[in-house]
């Protein structure tokens, strides 16, 4: 079963706009994690939030966590063309510690 | 480094083929595991492994098999291959576990006529 869920399913923007994504999930969690997926390729790794933590940043992104509403989200700034691509939350929980659950993904288009 | 490396990049069988799928990484990282992509389905854990020598379930273990004997090599075979397998099948690793960011492969494209 899908642990975490992305909302919305497809975004659309102009470049310099700003993206926003949100994550949710069910169940208590030891960090959640952001991917990308450029068409055609494999998953690379953005960013991790520890459950103990509420905001991170790396670069252009920004990324919330919110334990009491479940709830995570990909705030990426000044977006490129170069930005377009599916974008997936990840978490890993406590009750098993070996899996990672990835939800269904956002695609985000960036229009130049 | 060469990363997490997958092979075939793509495959067409016939049903009741079999096939392993190659997933290698040169990274030294202990925990590996092989998700598939099917459209509106998000990733989804086939298998993993902590180390060599131990695999486990994931969420869909049904239809394949796994075997760690090194920590490279982390194969995936189809035992008898179903329509309902075609799909992209993805590999990653990581050092440790989970808890740490995963590196993937670019995938394997597999079509089971």
């Amino acid at each position: 079963s899908q642990q975490g869920e992305e909302d919305p399913q497809a975004l659309s923007i102009q470049e310099g706009e700003n993206a926003t994504m949100n994550c949710s999930y069910k169940t208590s969690i030891n960090n959640l994690q952001w991917y990308r997926q450029n068409s055609g390729r494999g998953l690379v790794h953005l960013i991790l939030i520890r459950s103990n933590e509420r905001e991170k940043h790396s670069g252009r992104l920004r990324v919330t966590l919110d334990t009491s509403k479940k709830s995570s989200s990909l705030l990426i700034t000044a977006s490129r063309a170069a930005d377009t691509a599916s974008y997936f939350c990840a978490t890993s929980s406590g009750g098993s510690n070996y899996k990672l659950t990835f939800g269904k993904g956002t695609l985000l288009t960036v229009n130049p | 480094n060469a990363g997490v490396t997958q092979t075939p990049k793509f495959q067409v069988l016939k049903t009741g083929q079999s096939m392993t799928l190659q997933c290698a990484q040169d990274m030294n990282h202990e925990y590996m595991s092989w998700y598939r992509q099917d459209p509106g389905m998000g990733l989804r854990l086939i298998h993993y492994s902590v180390g060599a020598g131990i695999t486990d379930q994931g969420e869909v273990p049904n239809g394949y098999n796994v075997s760690r004997s090194t920590t490279e090599d982390f194969p995936l075979r189809l035992l008898s291959a179903a329509p309902s397998q075609t799909s992209v099948y993805f590999c990653a690793s990581s050092y440790v576990g989970p808890n740490q960011p995963q590196h993937f492969g670019d995938g394997t494209r597999l079509s089971i006529l």
